[in-house]
């Protein structure tokens, strides 16, 4: 619920408008790099990923852009719709540690009509 | 098809009773993951199984909690003498075992623990 907020920054924008969610991390030697987007009451979905040695990839309505140089990661959304609000949470991932992935906090996208 | 299944959904126990979780992976996923996500929080990994490897038990916060994987599928995840700081929801994913893998989420088991 509205609890969440307390805790997750929080991006609100129009609808129509693009989007752009950030996320910095700390593992420079992280082999890949994911977002999932989480609606309420339900686990998260997978959204777009991005191997280490990539700077950029598209997906539908969606780029994912990888700056190694300052560690960050965002996410960028084309033509940002109601059913674009949830929470949306990067993951990193190295593969010398197996598959499992670090998770940040969080950023919640709140979409307005 | 079917995706990734937790059970149950909900669950309220008592401080210092034991819980078990299930997670039912995609068929043919040799890798299952446990997560747990408190309030508010990102997820925090917990176990991984990979194929008849030993699993990367690695994350689990204490040894009140272990997982199995019954005949490299269905996997339960039991807590002993809850606690109340063990309130979270508890995220099961499978992913095949090619390297990066996308690893699927299940719903989730929200437990609370009074």
């Amino acid at each position: 619920g509205e609890s969440v907020g307390l805790h997750l920054p929080t991006l609100s924008v129009q609808e129509g408008d693009n989007s752009i969610i950030n996320c910095a991390y700390s593992n420079s030697a992280s082999d890949y790099f994911i977002w999932y987007k989480q609606e309420s009451g339900k686990g998260p979905q997978f959204i777009i990923d991005i191997r280490s040695n990539m700077d950029k990839r598209q997906g539908q309505r969606v780029t994912v852009l990888l700056n190694k140089t300052v560690k960050h990661l965002s996410l960028q959304i084309a033509a940002t719709q109601p059913g674009d609000s949830a929470v949306y949470f990067c993951a990193e991932m190295r593969l010398e540690y197996g598959n499992k992935l670090v998770f940040g906090a969080g950023t919640i996208l709140r979409v307005k009509s | 098809g079917a995706g990734v299944s937790q059970s149950p959904s909900n669950k309220v126990t008592e401080k210092g009773k034991d819980v078990e979780l299930r997670c039912d992976p995609i068929s043919g996923h040799t890798a299952l993951y446990w997560y747990r996500q408190s309030l508010g929080q990102g997820l925090e990994f917990l176990i991984y199984f990979q194929g008849n490897s030993a699993p990367d038990k690695s994350g689990l916060p204490s040894d009140r909690f272990s997982a199995e994987r019954t005949g490299g599928s269905v996997s339960t995840l039991t807590i002993q003498r809850t606690q109340q700081e063990d309130s979270a929801v508890y995220l099961c994913a499978s992913s095949s075992n090619r390297v990066g893998e996308t690893q699927y989420f299940g719903p989730g088991t929200r437990l609370l623990v009074l």
